[in-house]
């Protein structure tokens, strides 16, 4: 098993360019969820899906977009990148939610916006 | 004030030391996680509990739901236990899936 996928880890974009951070895990998990981590911030959730076809916000949303069409697949799009987004996103499964089991990290993809 | 506290922030200690990492939080809650931040940066699970104490080599996690409070301790330090351990809570019912994070403590074992 490889666990929790995360491509790419390391990107570079231009302000006002769109990409989308890719996660996928092959443990058949129902939950999934992005995370950024900012310097003298804990880890924020931006985004969560508790099964495929269902996703939901988190702490900090605003400028981001998920879909979960699969239930390996959870992809994150930036629709419009701005330099406060610079940050490591993180993407995580459990096999419930937070709630009932331990969570699977991704190795994280260092974002650079300029 | 944030939701999640841990203290210290950085820890010292020598090789075979005894560490204590504390976490403090201020919502009720249905789980505590305890996670383990390589330098490298990869995130792993050590520990979710909900109540008493939990054991795993030499790392130990205690929670006290009613005062609102956990513990990692790691007993025989070694300087591969370097790295961040973060604090992080559920809070159950529609939020289960959300967790709250706390800053990290940032741990250096020297030899």
């Amino acid at each position: 098993n490889a666990g929790v996928t995360q491509t790419p880890k390391f990107q570079v974009l231009k302000t006002g360019q769109s990409m989308t951070l890719q996660c996928a895990q092959d443990m058949n998990h129902e939950y999934m969820s992005w995370y950024r981590q900012d310097p003298g911030m804990g880890l924020r959730l931006i985004h969560y899906s508790v099964g495929a076809g269902i996703t939901d916000q988190g702490e900090v949303p605003n400028g981001y977009n998920v879909s979960r069409s699969t239930t390996e697949d959870f992809p994150l799009r930036l629709l419009s990148a701005a330099p406060s987004q610079t940050s490591v996103y993180f993407c995580a499964s459990s096999w419930k939610g937070a709630f009932w089991s331990p969570l699977h990290f991704g190795n994280g993809t260092r974002l650079t916006v300029t | 004030k944030n939701e999640v506290e841990q203290s210290p922030q950085n820890l010292t200690a020598q090789e075979g030391e005894f560490i204590t990492i504390n976490c403090s939080y201020s919502v009720g809650i249905s789980a505590l996680h305890w996670l383990q931040q390589h330098p490298g940066g990869g995130i792993v699970s050590l520990f979710m509990l909900s109540s008493g104490k939990k054991k795993h080599g030499r790392l130990i996690a205690t929670i006290n739901i009613q005062e609102k409070h956990s513990s990692l301790h790691i007993t025989a330090s070694h300087p591969r236990d370097s790295a961040v351990y973060i604090c992080a809570v559920s809070r159950g019912g529609t939020s289960g899936s959300r967790l709250t994070f706390g800053e990290g403590t940032q741990l250096t074992v020297n030899p």
